[in-house]
């Protein structure tokens, strides 16, 4: 089945740096893949959409020059948070779902990013 | 607007069945998604189901309506590492895929 591997698992940076998540499907290729961000006990919100040579579409209230979105292969997205704060500590999320992928298979997730910005 | 409604928590006791219901109201639909979620993980892929009627993959069935805007998550023969939240999500005209908070299962010895 299709996989996902999102890197590092979990980050611990100090407030105003910025720490870079990448996210490879492994044996398939991805034209778009998603970042989620999760709070505590809350749903999964959709920060952007990330499009294979091409800009990323941001969700409305989510910043674009905090959150660098990087996406120069058909393996390979990446999510800078750019100068980070407290309130950014979150579970951060990848998924893809493969090219010519049956339905039945959904969005492949990776395992997560847990960032704790002190 | 888009809207999913699952009950917040339930408590089952190990071997027993559960089934966990969703309603939801999306701009246009094209299919309906049940993730897995283990406490600190990410999502796992349970079922899809686009057509009315149930799915059943082994111990896991999910059922849709879509006249009614319903589905519902059936798991048997309930183990311990059951527990987690499921998450229903429904995918809307543009293949994008609408989350809830999930319910939160707990299973009891």
């Amino acid at each position: 089945g299709a996989v996902v591997s999102q890197h590092p698992s979990r980050v611990i940076c100090k407030s105003g740096t910025s720490v870079k998540i990448e996210c490879r499907s492994l044996d398939f290729q991805a034209t778009t893949m998603f970042w989620y961000r999760q709070f505590p006990k809350q749903s999964l919100m959709l920060m952007a959409t990330s499009n294979e040579g091409s800009k990323a579409t941001y969700e409305q209230g989510v910043e674009k020059d905090k959150f660098l979105i990087n996406h120069a292969s058909l393996t390979l997205s990446t999510l800078t948070v750019t100068s980070a704060h407290p309130e950014d500590s979150s579970f951060y999320i990848c998924s893809a779902r493969a090219q010519g992928e049956g339905a039945n298979y959904g969005y492949t997730f990776g395992s997560g990013t847990r960032l704790t910005v002190v | 607007g888009q809207n999913i409604d699952q009950p917040t928590e339930m408590t089952a006791t190990e071997g027993a069945i559960v089934q966990i219901n969703c309603t939801y109201q999306t701009s246009g639909f094209n299919g309906l998604f049940w993730y897995q979620q283990h406490a600190g993980e990410a999502p796992t892929f349970l079922s899809y189901n686009v057509l009315d009627g149930l799915e059943e993959k082994g111990r896991f069935s999910s059922f849709l309506s879509r006249s009614k805007g319903y589905s519902y998550l059936l798991l048997k023969e309930l183990q311990m590492k059951d527990s987690a939240s499921y998450l229903c999500a429904p995918m809307d005209s543009n293949y994008q895929l609408i989350w809830g908070a999930g319910t939160k299962l707990i299973i009891k010895p």
